[in-house]
């Protein structure tokens, strides 16, 4: 069962930068690099938002298009470490943010981190 | 991008009962569907995959069904655990979207 451990909370003003990191652990039997991470974001009392997908093999990287421009996702292998960058912060990115391991191609999330509330006020 | 409608967006139900979601995608996703279930506060959870495998360590109470278009997750006797919201998630292509959700809770 592979851990995910998320970064705490941030309260960023509007037009700042987050960076929420995922550190990934408990994958024996397997390497980082084999991995996919999907980042999956909750509006305070509304549903699931889609926002990406990374490959830790290549860095190939799928972005929500209207997120495009705003966020930045990688990975570092030599930490088995995830992030997630958002730019230019408004206060409708106010959310909990999940990082999860991406499987079959990056399309299903299997394992979830905690999530990391992102308050973005000014 | 591949709309995902969940119906109803709540149900109210009794341990034992017998509970069906249901999810309708805009267009054809084949059996690219997966189910999740949250709890408030708590991350989303993987249940079922390929619109009908089930996720290892998750109860056999837990089904689901359809291809194309039409999906449905079952419960097929409603335990304590189980109250929670439950989404679908298209995986045929980018960008993954998921329903609204569905909240079952106690009657």
């Amino acid at each position: 069962q592979v851990q995910l451990v998320q970064s705490g909370a941030e309260v960023k003003k509007p037009g700042a930068s987050v960076r929420v990191s995922c550190k990934a652990s408990g994958y024996t039997g397997y390497t980082f690099t084999t991995f996919g991470f999907s980042w999956v974001r909750q509006a305070p009392g509304q549903g699931l938002e889609w926002l990406g997908w990374i490959s830790a093999y290549n860095g190939n990287t799928n972005y929500a298009q209207k997120l495009q421009g705003r966020v930045t996702m990688t990975t570092d292998t030599s930490t088995s470490t995830a992030y997630m960058e958002l730019r230019s912060l408004r206060s409708d990115d106010t959310a909990v943010y999940f990082c999860a391991r991406a499987i079959r191609g990056g399309v299903y999330s299997d394992n979830w981190g905690q999530g990391t509330l992102v308050t973005v006020s000014s | 991008d591949i709309q995902m409608t969940q119906s109803p967006s709540s149900v109210s139900a009794s341990v034992g009962d017998r509970v069906t979601i249901t999810c309708r995608a805009s267009q054809d996703i084949s059996s690219w569907l997966a189910w999740y279930q949250q709890k408030p506060g708590k991350a989303p959870r993987f249940l079922i995959y390929s619109a009908s495998a089930l996720e290892s360590g998750v109860p056999s109470r837990f089904s689901g069904s359809g291809s194309g278009t039409d999906f449905t997750l079952t419960i097929s006797s409603l335990q304590p655990e189980d109250f929670a919201t439950y989404y679908c998630q298209q995986a045929n292509s980018f960008p993954l979207t998921f329903g609204g959700g569905t909240r079952v809770e106690i009657k």
